[in-house]
């Protein structure tokens, strides 16, 4: 039983530019959550995905957006990209409102030069 | 959602019971205590929860106060494998997201 698949695993990306993440929820669940880890910190909450609607949202700017898919995958959209952004993005999937089950991916890698 | 504290870091010898406290003295009464751990460039890993009751399972045991105030993760017989960053995290089940700390660096020694 797969668990939970992020794409791509490291990402180089110029200031500026637009990133898009990817996530594939562990077999069973339907909701997504999205996380930033800088180096040194333990994760922010960035989103969470339910029905394919943005069910509730951190302290991060609109540069930062989602989508969720029929399929309960989901897209993490970040725009005009800044150094800061650097960071590794987790992804985490479970089950309805309960949360039941949350489970965490391996994470993006993003460098922003 | 309550906050935590936890020490920085910690060693602890291998084959020796690895003892990871957390203050949660803001918790209410229906947040449950959470335990997760990240080994280094790894997604956090879950392993236990409880709401006032001592629990255990494969991995550890979770042992919180009567008040519910602080908790103690015990690992009972660590492992090199077991060198990670531990997270104490306090949510209500149904709460959206999980707040994370800066946990605690624990270095298990040879």
């Amino acid at each position: 039983d797969a668990g939970v698949t992020q794409s791509p695993t490291h990402l180089i990306k110029t200031r500026g530019q637009q990133v898009t993440l990817r996530c594939s929820p562990k077999s069973g669940h339907d909701t997504v959550s999205w996380y930033q880890q800088a180096l040194g910190q333990g994760p922010q909450f960035i989103f969470q995905y339910y029905e394919e609607e943005e069910r509730q949202r951190g302290n991060f700017p609109d540069r930062f957006s989602g989508h969720q898919f029929p399929n309960y995958s989901s897209e993490l959209n970040v725009n005009a990209l800044l150094l800061g952004d650097s960071a590794l993005y987790l992804c985490a999937s479970s089950w309805d409102s309960t949360n039941y089950g949350y489970t965490f991916g391996s994470g993006t890698r993003l460098t922003v030069v | 959602d309550a906050k935590t504290t936890q020490p920085t870091s910690m060693d602890c010898a291998e084959g020796r019971a690895a003892n990871l406290p957390c203050n949660h003295s803001t918790i209410s009464g229906n947040e449950y205590v959470y335990w997760y751990r990240q080994i280094h460039s790894q997604g956090p890993q879950y392993i236990i929860h409880g709401l006032k009751n001592n629990e255990t399972n494969e991995m550890a045991s979770l042992i919180i106060t009567e008040d519910r105030k602080s908790s103690t993760l015990i690992l009972p017989h660590a492992t090199l494998r077991d060198t990670a960053v531990y997270y104490c995290i306090v949510r209500a089940h149904t709460g959206n997201q999980f707040y994370f700390g800066t946990g605690t660096s624990l270095t298990v020694i040879p």
